[in-house]
Order: structure tokens, then sequence, then C-alpha cells
């Protein structure tokens, strides 16, 4: 089966800039996860989907980040606007139910 | 959230057995134990999921004493490509309001 496909790969832009990242799950997946890992850190969730829904953003710095997933499918996630400890890799996940999550390898932003 | 402690890294030599052993003293009654090897520019690939006792796939097996304060990722007969980054992910799969946290990630070298 495909995987979770991720883009960009990489991205760089300067502070105050807007940024969004794309993520098409595993066919079939309900739940969809952004993650964001810091260099030499663990992931840490941003939100979590169950189909088009939110089940858990509590970490998402809603100020400046956003995430949607029109239709339950794809979906993305927004900054708006970037500041320098924004860098990282921002990762996406999906699952079925109670089943473990599938990542994509993927978006590194770098921000100048 | 789940408060995971992991060692920073290990050594080991190929043929040998590795366990590496996570500690998450706060897990709740529906908190799932699950562990991801990450290669650099890579997504965390899944390698076992566990709720108690003892679960043993192709690659790895995962001890969860009764009381569930801790799990050990046992990896038989490791070889050069088993070098990466191993994350215990700790959490309710199902979106409840403990979340999901990975640990800060065991770097295991593995030494011909």
């Amino acid at each position: 089966e495909a995987g979770v496909a991720q883009s960009p790969r990489y991205k760089i832009i300067e502070k105050r800039q807007s940024v969004a990242f794309w993520c098409n799950p595993i066919s079939g997946h309900a739940t969809l996860y952004w993650y964001q890992q810091i260099l030499g850190q663990g992931p840490k969730l941003l939100i979590q989907f169950q189909n088009n829904g939110v089940v858990d953003d509590s970490q998402l710095p809603k100020d400046r980040f956003s995430a949607e997933r029109l239709k339950g499918v794809d979906s993305t996630l927004k900054i708006q606007p970037a500041k320098l400890e924004d860098s990282a890799v921002y990762l996406c996940a999906s699952s079925s139910s109670n089943q473990p999550q599938h990542f994509g390898d993927g978006t590194r932003l770098s921000i100048l | 959230l789940a408060k995971i402690t992991q060692p920073i890294s290990m050594d080991s030599y190929e043929g040998q057995e590795v366990n590496i052993t996570c500690s998450h003293n706060n897990i709740a009654t529906n908190d799932y134990i699950t562990w991801y090897q990450q290669f650099p520019s890579q997504g965390p690939r899944f390698i076992i999921q566990g709720y108690k006792t003892k679960v043993t796939n192709e690659v790895a097996s995962l001890f969860i004493p009764a009381d569930r304060k801790s799990s050990t990722l046992s990896l038989p007969r490791v070889s050069l490509s088993d070098t990466a980054v191993y994350y215990c992910l700790v959490g309710d799969l199902g979106g409840g309001a403990d979340g999901l946290t990975f640990g800060k990630g065991t770097h295991l070298i593995i030494q011909p």
C-alpha cells in the first residue's frame, strides 16, 4: 500500500512569512496527526483529526498555527506568521482505528 | 500528558541482544505503548505496540510489567543497520484527554 505522502520536502522562508504543508494519508485511515519535531527531540503532537473533526489540538499554538482536513482525507497545516522557533520537521501520520500510526517523511522547515 | 524517560544513548555490537527501557510512571488506563525507529531524514517507522505483558513480532519483543510503569523493547541479534534513534510513544490511540507523548529518543549505535 502507498504510504503517507507529504509535500514539500523542504521549505525555507523568512520570519513573519506564511507557509503551508500538505499531507495525504494512507487510503482508508480515518485518523490523521500532525507532529512537530525539533532537531534532537521526539515528535510533539500538534493536532489529531478523526475524519474531518478535531480530536486533540491542545498543543497547537492557535495564534499562528492552523490545520484543516476537508472531506476527511487530505490535510493542510499552516503557519502564519512564522517565527524562528518554528524551524523543525513537520511530520504527518495516519492510522485506522486504534492501530499504530504510519508516518510520512516530513517537511523540513527552515526560518531565516 | 504522560511523562516519559528513556536513555539518551546506548552502544552494542553486532549479533548482541539490545534492551531499551522506557519509564512512564503516570501512564493512564487507556494508554498503549508503541515503539518507533527513526533514521536521519525519515519519518518514524513502527516497530511494535502493546498494552500489557509481552508482545513479539518478527523484529522485536516488547515487555510490559503488571504495573505498566515501564516497558522494554528487545532487539535480538542487532546488526549495523539497526543504528538509529528509538522512540517510546505512550498514549490513548483514540485521542483521549491524556494525548500522545513521545519520549526524547534513545540513540542506539551498533559497532562491528
